[in-house]
């Protein structure tokens, strides 16, 4: 079955306990994402990659690091949580598709993650 | 640049009833536009997607957009609303350039099917 997974579903820590959630996906897709969901907000993006060793920056970087070693994985790494980092995170794997002057990238999410940091 | 809003957080519908969710957008380019929706204690859902093909969209579940560039427009709709229809949907731009990608998405707007 095609899937995005996310690792933990849900995770309670304490603020600066360094912590790791995992995203796989196994569509063979080049695109990942993680996102954060917060009430009013809609959801915001965290950082993306566009293959294996390409990240860059979404809208809201601050306080997090990925890394792309391989296709599959898209690990995000909160180094210190601190409570303003308490929210619901998705991650998305992605495919290209149109010509030129027309692509879009239609992605895929996991299940999600709820964090909360105390 | 690229926004989205979504101008009602919350709309409730009868059962049977028409059900229309607006969307609103701005982009520098041309748009690629999508609606998810998401199930309590659900993931996100691709409902559609306009691609600058056919200005009206067809989805799963009976729902349809209809892209409208003269009002910025990709208001979702669906003839009958369903219990099962009861959801968050978040209207979503995609600039995509082919070296970064951004998705946008706007608030979301919160459907209430009532009997």
């Amino acid at each position: 079955e095609a899937q995005v997974t996310q690792n933990p579903r849900y995770l309670i820590t304490v603020t600066g306990k360094k912590l790791t959630v995992t995203c796989s996906q196994n569509m063979n897709h080049e695109y990942m994402s993680w996102y954060r969901q917060d009430p009013g907000l809609g959801l915001r993006q965290i950082y993306y990659s566009m293959n294996v060793e390409v990240t860059d920056k979404g809208d809201v970087p601050e306080g997090y690091k990925v890394s792309r070693k391989e296709k599959r994985n898209f690990p995000l790494i909160l180094e210190s949580p601190s409570p303003n980092q308490t929210s619901l995170y998705f991650c998305a794997s992605g495919s290209n598709h149109g010509t030129s002057g027309s692509w879009y990238n239609e992605q895929f999410f996991g299940p999600g993650t709820r964090l909360t940091v105390l | 640049a690229q926004s989205v809003t979504q101008l009602d957080s919350h709309v409730s519908v009868s059962e049977g009833t028409p059900v229309l969710l607006r969307c609103n957008y701005s982009s520098s380019y041309s748009p690629s536009l999508f609606w998810y929706v998401q199930h309590p204690n659900k993931g996100l859902q691709l409902l559609l997607k306009y691609t600058s093909a056919a200005t009206l969209v067809k989805g799963i579940n009976g729902f349809e957009a209809e892209f409208k560039k003269s009002e910025t427009s990709f208001h979702l709709t669906k003839p009958s609303a369903h219990m099962s229809d009861a959801a968050e949907y978040f209207c979503v731009v995609s600039l995509f350039t082919g070296t970064a990608s951004k998705l946008t998405f706007g608030t979301g707007t919160r459907l209430q099917v009532t009997l």
